[in-house]
């Protein structure tokens, strides 16, 4: 079984520019999560998404990050204009099913293999 | 509010030696899951394990162990006979009866040859 995949690995960008990345959940997976990890914290949540439906995105700096998921698979997230301070990894994630109809393990998360921004 | 503390934020160790990690947790709810995650230097992070609050039951997989303990909030991670490629990050995380997952800082493992 194919995992999460993600694109670009790697991106570098000058502050005020834009940038997109984008995601491919585990074929099958409802929900689909977006996480910022800073060099030595945890992931962050930024949005959560359950099939193309927003659930949660309290921690999306709205004023520069946006993100869908038009279809429920693919996901972008975008960031327009870039700051310094956005220079993270960017961590996709999906699981299963809404946790509340599948309890049993559905909401573990599976995570793909990020993509290093570095905003200059 | 919740909150998933990992004191330890760099672990040495020599290979063959056991290590444990530890995770403490805050959460209001009774009905909540506790994960473990490894992050290796490629940067993904890989799902360990997965419990359920109501599961005080300790688990073992090969060389990996899991303690949970309610009455402390804890949920310690043990490596027996540690090798090098237990070389990682690893998070412990919460789940609660919302949506949000809680992340701790990590704990950065080094295991020396």
């Amino acid at each position: 079984e194919a995992g999460v995949a993600q694109s670009p690995r790697y991106k570098i960008i000058e502050k005020r520019q834009s940038v997109a990345f984008w995601c491919n959940p585990i074929s099958g997976h409802a929900t689909l999560y977006w996480y910022q990890q800073i060099l030595g914290q945890g992931p962050k949540l930024l949005i959560q998404f359950q099939n193309n439906g927003v659930v949660d995105d309290s921690q999306l700096p709205k004023d520069r990050f946006s993100a869908e998921r038009l279809k429920g698979v693919d996901s972008t997230l975008k960031i327009q204009p870039a700051k310094l301070e956005d220079s993270a990894v960017y961590l996709c994630a999906s699981s299963l099913w809404p946790w509340k109809k599948q309890p049993s393990g559905g909401d573990t998360q599976y995570f793909g293999p990020g993509t290093r921004l570095t905003v200059l | 509010a919740q909150k998933v503390t990992q004191a330890q934020t760099e672990i040495s160790v020599v290979e063959k030696e056991d290590v444990t990690l530890d995770c403490v947790y805050e959460t209001r709810d009774t009905t909540y899951y506790l994960f473990w995650y490894k992050q290796p230097p490629s940067g993904e992070l890989v799902f360990l394990i997965r419990r359920n609050s109501f599961d005080e039951q300790n688990e073992i997989s090969g060389r990996y162990s899991w303690n949970f303990q309610k009455s402390t909030s804890s949920f310690n991670f043990t490596i027996t006979a540690s090798q090098v490629v237990d070389s990682a990050v690893y998070f412990c995380a919460l789940r609660h009866t919302g949506n949000q997952f809680y992340f701790g800082t990590g704990t950065s493992l080094t295991v020396i040859p």
